[in-house]
């Protein structure tokens, strides 16, 4: 079946625009998680639904960052006057419930901020 | 400090050698311990999961947790190039969903 997707799975933007990245999960999956990876790091983790809403946001950086999941399935992380900072893999999980389930990841989104 | 600390590597080691890579971590409240594989511009994928201390051995790999001593361990016996990979630990507390990963150990296995 298929996995976690995302896009776009490239994105090249200049600072101070505005960005979306797109996660389709696993289908039937009710827990959808957001993490950051930049280079030569593990994920951090940013933000996690369950259902449509929001159940822990405390991994976002900043007000720059937010994240919706609108009918508890696709999701979109919006990143608003980008930094260079910014830049990193931003990486889409998905699980069948949560604690003890295994998190599948989708392959990422590779973010450059020029 | 962060939560789990990881040796970045790299590592390299012949075809068939045991690897042994290692994690601490400082947060007494996590009970998750798990192993992800990361091929270059992939994401990670689940190889071992342990819940509070013990050994779980699944195929060539075995999967150690010593809450005594926060020590999280990983073995790969008969080691292959395909093993050549990055490996991340990561630790789950309970009554939390996020998981708080290692810095991951860059892994290559020399034919």
């Amino acid at each position: 079946g298929a996995g976690v997707s995302q896009t776009p799975s490239n994105k090249v933007t200049e600072k101070g625009k505005y960005v979306e990245l797109r996660c389709d999960p696993i289908s039937g999956h009710t827990a959808l998680y957001w993490y950051r990876q930049s280079l030569g790091q593990g994920p951090e983790f940013l933000i996690y639904f369950q259902g449509t809403g929001a159940a822990d946001d405390s991994g976002l950086p900043n007000d720059r960052f937010f994240a919706v999941r609108p009918e508890g399935s696709v999701s979109t992380l919006k990143i608003q006057r980008t930094e260079r900072g910014d830049s990193a893999v931003y990486l889409c999980a998905s699980s069948f419930g949560t604690l003890g389930n295994e998190q599948f990841f989708g392959p990422g989104t590779r973010l450059t901020v020029l | 400090q962060k939560e789990v600390e990881q040796d970045p590597g790299p590592l390299s080691v012949p075809e068939g050698a045991i690897v042994s890579l290692n994690c601490t971590y400082s947060n007494s409240a996590f009970q998750y311990f798990m192993w992800y594989r990361q091929y270059s511009r992939k994401g990670p994928e689940l190889l071992m999961y342990t819940y509070s201390s013990g050994n779980k051995e699944d195929g060539r790999f075995t999967a150690q947790v010593d809450k005594s001593s926060k020590y999280i361990s990983l073995f790969i016996r008969d080691s292959q190039p395909s093993d050549s990979a990055t490996y991340l630990c990561a630790s789950q507390a309970q009554g939390a969903q996020k998981l708080v990963f290692g810095q991951g150990t860059r892994l290559t296995i020399n034919p």
